[in-house]
């Protein structure tokens, strides 16, 4: 059983530009969820995605957007970065109903 | 809204030592209940989960039981390891609003030898 993986492992990026990062979701999971952990703190859900359309979104601007593909994988979008934008970013993976959430290992972006 | 108090770190124990995270929650519904654990530089991994009032979640020697009266989900574990040094996060989900996590925000642990 292949689990959750994540791309890149880390990035550099700066301010006003759009990054994409990329999920892999565990073998058979329908659903993604991403999060994002700023330094030192707990992950904030950002949205999730089911059959390819979103199902849910937490307290985050337009310009945070996403995709999920027919077999199941996602990117994040951020469009113009902010520095605030510098985090831990976690991507989990879940059947759709069912309440636990398996996660990848994260991509780290840091805005500069 | 739904959201997660746990107490703050950092946690510093010696080796056989007892550990306790306290945790509480407030929910609309009626939530499960997690505890995920992130070494440095990981991913969470789910350690432990408890969906209804006063189940028992298990595992690695770490225990934890859904109080609904008290809306706590303490962590417990009788004797930890230096391999126990982590970030522990206190999580609930809620079928309501299609199970997204809130998290609290996060117990770091630090087991000296």
């Amino acid at each position: 059983e292949t689990g959750v993986t994540q791309s890149p492992t880390h990035l550099i990026k700066t301010r006003g530009q759009q990054v994409t990062l990329r999920c892999s979701s565990q073998s058979g999971h329908n659903t993604v969820s991403w999060y994002q952990q700023a330094l030192g703190q707990g992950p904030q859900f950002i949205f999730q995605y089911y059959r390819e359309e979103e199902n849910g979104r937490g307290n985050f601007p337009p310009r945070f957007s996403g995709l999920q593909f027919p077999n199941y994988s996602s990117e994040l979008n951020v469009n113009a970065l902010e520095l605030d934008d510098s985090a831990l970013y976690l991507c989990a993976s879940s059947f759709q109903g069912v309440s636990e959430q398996y996660f990848g290992p994260g991509t780290r972006l840091t805005v500069t | 809204g739904d959201s997660v108090t746990q107490m703050e770190g950092p946690v510093t124990l010696s080796e056989e030592a007892f550990l306790t995270i306290n945790c509480t929650y407030t929910a609309t519904g009626y939530p499960s209940l997690f505890w995920y654990v992130q070494y440095p530089g990981e991913g969470l991994q789910l350690l432990l989960k408890a969906t209804k009032a006063d189940d028992k979640g298990s595992n690695k020697g770490f225990e934890a039981t859904y109080r609904k009266e008290t809306t706590s989900f303490h962590l417990e574990k009788g004797s930890v390891q230096v391999s126990d040094s982590a970030v522990y996060f206190c999580a609930l989900s809620d079928r309501a609003a299609g199970n997204k996590l809130t998290f609290g925000g996060g117990t770091r642990v630090l087991v000296k030898p």
